[in-house]
């Protein structure tokens, strides 16, 4: 059974830090890897998806990885800013159709 | 249109009434879920339609009635829920391409519920 976790479970940087956020899944069978982005209350919006043959994607100041053969997924953010404080949540896309199994997500607050 | 819109946005009941949920979206995509979060929780799928059929009901209990009228509407009738049954509940949208790995869900904005 799929298991994704994500580390740290918060994080509080300053203003301008490049910082990395974790996730590893324990089975490497996976279609693909997503990570989104939850403002409190808010639905979740989709920043970036590798496919399972994709070692990475990058948009803007966003770069995620993805290592199958280990079962992780970084997303480095460059240059923070207080606008990316939000929770950041991964997801994998294994076998069955339609099914998304979730880290619990990482809550980012970035201090001006 | 990338959007997928959800009515109404916070939603007050009782335990003895009856409510629905709604989302729609107008990108063609034949595949809708609903998802339950919970505060500081991933979401949890709760149902998936594909092609206006349900296709995956993650024993959810039947106080929650799924419905999906047309490919561009979906509805989550409610009745007699719990305290417990409070949370935020996600629509989101996909192609219906279960085969390709590029295929992400877009998400609503969400409604909030809770039951007294």
């Amino acid at each position: 059974k799929q298991e994704v976790t994500q580390i740290p479970a918060a994080l509080s940087v300053p203003e301008g830090e490049n910082l990395v956020l974790n996730c590893s899944f324990t089975d490497s069978a996976i279609y693909n890897l997503q990570w989104f982005r939850q403002d409190p209350g808010k639905g979740l919006t989709s920043l970036l998806l590798i496919q399972s043959s994709q070692r990475e994607q990058t948009s803007g100041r966003l770069n995620a990885s993805l290592d199958k053969s280990s079962g992780r997924s970084t997303l480095y953010i460059a240059a923070s800013q207080p606008g990316d404080s939000a929770t950041y949540l991964c997801a994998v896309k294994g076998w069955s159709n339609y099914q998304l199994i979730w880290g619990a997500g990482t809550k980012l607050i970035i201090k001006p | 249109d990338t959007e997928v819109t959800q009515t109404p946005k916070h939603l007050v009941m009782g335990m003895t009434n009856k409510k629905s949920l709604k989302c729609e979206q107008h990108m063609g995509h034949r595949a809708m879920y609903w998802y339950k979060q919970k505060a500081k929780k991933p979401p949890e799928l709760m149902f998936v339609y594909s092609y206006e059929k349900l296709s995956i009901n993650e024993s959810v209990p039947s106080r929650f009635s799924p419905e999906c009228p047309n490919s561009s509407l979906l509805n989550l009738h409610l009745h007699a829920l719990q305290p417990e049954d409070s949370a935020l509940y996600l629509c989101a949208s996909s192609q219906g391409a279960s085969g390709d790995p590029g295929e992400t869900q877009y998400f609503g904005p969400g409604t909030r519920l809770l039951v007294l």
